[in-house]
C-alpha cells in the first residue's frame, strides 16, 4: 500500500525557473511532512518541513504549500539553480506516532539545465 | 566526523552469506532508525530504537533479518542467509529524541549486492 504518491518522477528546468514537485498522501493522522533532498552517494537530508496548521511555509527559495483538505503538499523550488539537481523525497507521519518513522514517497529526479 | 557513520560503503555477498552492516549514530542520539531504499525508489522503514530498545521492527521484510542496539549507541543491521531482492542501499538514520516531528540525519548508506 503506498501511502505517499509523488509526481513527476522526473523533471527537467532551466536555470532561474520554478521546479514544482507534488505529493498526496492516504493516511488523515499524518501530521508532519518534511521534504529530503539527496545528492548521488549520499543519505538523504532534511530540505524543509511543514504541519497541516498552516497553508504555507517558506525558506530562502524552498516553499511547500499544502492543501489538508485534498490531502495533497507539494514543493517549489523558485530560481532553480544547477546545484539544486538531485532526488527530491516527501515523506509523512503521525505526531502520535511514538516511533517518528517517515512514509517517503518514490522520489523525483530533479535537473536544472545551466 | 559530526555525522552518522556507514560501514562499510559497499558489499558484495554471494547468495546464502550473511551479512552484517554497522550504523554509527549521532553522539548522544536517542532514536536510531534502519531503512532500505531499492533502485530508483524512495526509502523505506525497516526498524526503530530508542536507545537501546527496538520499539518497532514492522519493516522487516523477514526472520532472516535482525537488528541490534545493544548499548543504545551503535546498530548492526544482520540479513542472513542472502537473496538476490535484498540488494539495496541500506540507510541509517539518528534524531536527537524519540518521538515524531524530530529531525532525522541520514549516513550515506551501505550498497549491498547480492549475486
Amino acid at each position: 500500500q503506498q501511502q505517499v504518491k509523488q509526481s513527476p518522477q522526473s523533471l527537467i528546468v532551466q536555470k532561474g525557473g520554478i521546479s514544482i514537485i507534488n505529493c498526496a498522501y492516504e493516511n488523515t493522522a499524518f501530521d508532519y511532512f518534511p521534504w529530503y533532498q539527496q545528492f548521488p552517494g549520499k543519505g538523504p537530508a532534511l530540505l524543509i518541513a511543514i504541519r497541516p496548521d498552516v497553508s504555507e511555509k517558506k525558506e530562502g527559495r524552498f516553499t511547500i504549500s499544502f492543501n489538508k483538505s485534498a490531502k495533497q503538499f507539494s514543493l517549489h523550488i523558485m530560481d532553480s539553480q544547477p546545484g539544486d539537481s538531485a532526488t527530491y523525497f516527501c515523506a509523512a507521519n503521525h505526531g502520535s506516532s511514538n516511533t517518528g518513522k517517515l512514509i517517503f514517497g518514490q522520489g523525483t529526479t530533479l535537473q536544472v539545465k545551466p | 566526523g559530526a555525522g552518522v557513520s556507514q560501514s562499510p560503503r559497499y558489499k558484495v555477498a554471494k547468495r546464502g552469506q550473511d551479512v552484517a552492516l554497522r550504523c554509527d549514530p549521532i553522539s548522544g542520539h536517542v532514536s536510531l532508525f534502519w531503512y532500505q531504499q531499492a533502485l530508483g525508489q524512495g526509502p523505506e522503514f525497516l526498524t526503530y530504537f530508542q536507545n537501546e530498545a527496538q520499539l518497532d521492527k514492522s519493516g522487516l521484510p523477514s526472520d532472516r533479518f535482525f537488528a541490534e542496539r545493544p548499548e543504545g549507541s551503535v546498530s548492526t543491521l544482520k540479513i542472513q542467509r542472502t537473496q538476490q531482492e535484498d540488494s539495496a542501499v541500506y540507510l541509517c538514520a539518528s534524531s536527537r529524541t524519540s518521538g515524531a516531528k524530530n529531525i532525522q540525519y541520514f549516513g550515506a548508506g551501505t550498497r549491498l549486492s547480492v549475486l
